[in-house]
């Protein structure tokens, strides 16, 4: 039968405001969480990690929360710059199940000038 | 340090064939993943192969197969395509098998017709 695409949410910001995208991941068993950005004709590129032992982590104007009460992930982006329009998925990997991730839909991210 | 590559960019074949699609993942990483991606169902584990040995699978049917080479390098190969296997074929390289960042490659755009 015919594909239908996925419902992709959207988030528009303006230049130089903060981002927040959210994720809630399936499984409770996930112990390692990763967050992608994909530019349209591109390949996920590897953003910030985050495993379950931790709650926060920060690198270059990003943070990744992790809730694990809730099975929420997010990705923190500051100063939002044209350039980080794309969309952006969280990854989750279940303990012992090696490198399978599981993705969710995605998000996409218009900076607007 | 080059990233994960892959080979052909682009492809178009008819139903029925086969074809093979190639990766090199980064320089001293082990771990090689295959992903699906397609509008309709997203970003979707295929396998992963670690130390020339398949340690994951996804839920794809025995046309979807692979192997890894002893200097790390991977293909995969599906056989008698079908319309529905149109989609970016991702790979992607880790050091290791079990929480390690993983980065992808470019992809190979498939088209079948």
């Amino acid at each position: 039968g015919e594909s239908v695409g996925l419902h992709l949410p959207t988030l528009s910001v303006q230049e130089g405001d903060n981002s927040i995208i959210n994720c809630a991941y399936s499984n409770s068993a996930s112990d390692y969480f990763i967050w992608y950005k994909q530019e349209s004709g591109k390949g996920p590129q590897f953003i910030i990690d985050i495993r379950s032992n931790m709650d926060k982590r920060q690198g270059q104007r990003v943070t990744v929360l992790l809730n694990k009460t809730v099975k929420h992930l997010s990705l923190q982006i500051a100063a939002t710059q044209p350039g980080d329009s794309a969309v952006y998925f969280c990854a989750e990997s279940p303990a012992r199940t090696g490198n399978q991730f599981y993705f969710g839909t995605g998000t996409s991210l218009t900076v607007i000038p | 340090k080059a990233g994960v590559t892959q080979t052909p960019r682009y492809l178009i074949k008819t139903r029925g064939q086969q074809v093979t699609l190639s990766c090199s993942p980064i320089s001293g990483h082990r771990s090689v993943s295959w992903y699906q991606q397609t509008p309709g169902q997203g970003l979707q584990f295929l396998f992963e192969y670690f130390s020339e040995t398949q340690r994951n699978k996804g839920n794809f049917p025995g046309r979807f197969s692979g192997r890894q080479f002893s200097n790390s390098r991977s293909e995969m190969n599906v056989s008698t395509l079908e319309l529905g296997d149109s989609a970016l074929y991702l790979c992607a390289s880790s050091y290791g098998t079990l929480g390690y960042e993983q980065y992808f490659g470019p992809g190979t755009r498939l088209t079948v017709t």
